[in-house]
């Protein structure tokens, strides 16, 4: 069965230091896998995605993720924060169904605070 | 301008009564998915339609209903019989049903008083 696992529901860091969002899937083959972002009252804006070309993947506003078989991991990270990337972030995994559909499994989301 | 447009942002409906939310892209996408997201859970999918005229349930289908007469538009109904129908409500679109990256509207936030 396709899962995903978001670590942390909450994290909270300071303005220009590091954010890492944690997230671990479980999938019988190599999976899509996606990070999103949602402000409130937003719709999900897609930061990057994983479609197993180059581990190390780059998306907008400065943040990537690294894809990592060995330990089933996607975590999210970013150099250094601001103010504006407070908001929820969600990880999620895409499989595909018997009749080609795509479906997309998502973690809870991790609710990402930046402190002056 | 491009994009997925739902309407209203804000619903208030009284128990008893259905009530269709709206959505509409531009973007020329074959698939169209509706999820439903509560507090501190991810998106689960209500339906979703790979191509105009057909349409299959998500995972809680129950208490709604699709229709997918165009291509552009995929108008969702919360039935009475949605038990716990308050929740936010968003829209995406795909190329195709095959194409992974999904790409989602602003949502409406159903309230039922």
């Amino acid at each position: 069965a396709q899962s995903v696992t978001q670590l942390d529901s909450h994290v909270s860091v300071s303005e220009g230091t590091p954010v890492l969002l944690r997230c671990n899937y479980s999938s019988s083959y190599s999976p899509s896998l996606f990070w999103y972002v949602q402000h409130p009252n937003k719709g999900l804006q897609l930061l990057l995605k994983y479609t197993s070309a180059a581990t190390l993947v780059k998306g907008i506003n400065g943040f990537e993720a690294e894809f990592k078989k060995s330990e089933t991991s996607f975590h999210l990270t970013k150099p250094s924060a601001h103010m504006s990337d407070a908001a929820e972030y969600f990880c999620v995994v895409r499989f595909m169904e018997a009749g080609g559909g795509n479906k997309l499994t998502f973690g809870t989301g991790t609710q990402l605070k930046v402190e002056l | 301008d491009g994009g997925i447009t739902q309407s209203p942002k804000y619903l208030f409906r009284k128990e008893g009564q259905n009530v269709t939310l709206s959505c509409e892209q531009n973007l020329n996408h074959d698939a169209m998915y509706w999820y439903r997201q509560d507090p501190g859970q991810g998106l689960r999918l209500i339906y979703y339609s790979q191509i105009v005229n057909d349409f299959q349930k998500g995972d809680i289908a129950e208490g709604y209903s699709v229709s997918r007469e165009k291509k552009e538009s995929f108008p969702l109904t919360v039935t009475s019989a949605q038990k716990n129908p308050t929740a936010f409500y968003l829209c995406a679109s795909s190329i195709s049903g095959s194409t992974d990256t999904q790409y989602f509207g602003p949502g409406t936030r159903l309230t039922v008083l």
